[in-house]
């Protein structure tokens, strides 16, 4: 079957740095997604990977490994705004996204 | 509007009753999807649509339908609604035209469904 797994929680302090971790076990690949989900709001887009390496975009930034079924997303000078939970998903071989459950990410002052 | 529209907002519903929730998207994608959200268990596809006029059924299907009679709307009807079924509902779509945009998926902004 088809897997992401993700931690369900997580607490960091503000101004700090927190890495998010995701494993999959999908049928196929064609690229990974992470979304933000504030409480009671919509998924929004944060970054992609296709390729393996490191793609930054201003405080978050996302890592690929496809031989290790592995991302990270990082998030820098942590802000109380970051508080919300963190979805990670993959694109299989029939181009459907396989979602995992979401990390719950807290920030503390 | 602007993306993806979602009504109701809310709704509760007694069992055994038909409710159909709606979406409508003005981004011309071909693609939408329905996904239900229960704590811990995340983003789960009720049914999608590649193009207007074909459906598929995704990882959970059972007591749900859907058309796509057009580009733009894409309803979501439970027949016989049950307890189980109370979840939060979104709408989705996704359809630009190069690289990740193709892929990434724009979300409405939900339908709180409680049925009792």
């Amino acid at each position: 079957g088809q897997n992401i797994d993700q931690p369900t929680e997580m607490t960091a302090t503000e101004g700090a740095i927190v890495q998010i971790n995701c494993t999959y076990q999908t049928s196929g690949f064609n690229g990974l997604f992470w979304y933000q989900q504030h409480a009671g709001e919509a998924p929004t887009f944060l970054s992609y990977n296709v390729l393996d390496g490191l793609e930054e975009k201003g405080r978050f930034s996302s890592f690929l490994s496809r031989s290790k079924g592995y991302s990270y997303l990082l998030l820098k000078e942590l802000q109380m705004k970051d508080s919300a939970s963190y979805l990670c998903a993959v694109l299989d071989s029939n181009y459907q996204l396989i979602w995992g459950a979401g990390t719950k990410l807290i920030i503390k002052p | 509007i602007a993306g993806i529209t979602q009504a109701p907002t809310s709704q509760i519903l007694a069992a055994g009753r038909r409710m159909t929730l709606r979406c409508t998207q003005d981004m011309r994608h071909n693609a939408m999807y329905w996904y239900r959200q229960d704590l811990g268990l995340g983003l789960r596809l009720i049914h999608y649509s590649n193009t207007a006029g074909t459906t598929g059924k995704g990882e959970v299907p059972d007591g749900y339908s859907v058309s796509r009679a057009n580009t733009d709307d894409f309803p979501l009807t439970l027949a016989s609604a049950v307890p189980s079924q109370t979840s939060v509902y979104f709408c989705a779509s996704s359809g630009g035209t190069s690289g990740r945009e193709v892929n990434e998926q724009f979300f409405g902004p939900g339908t709180r469904l409680t049925v009792l």
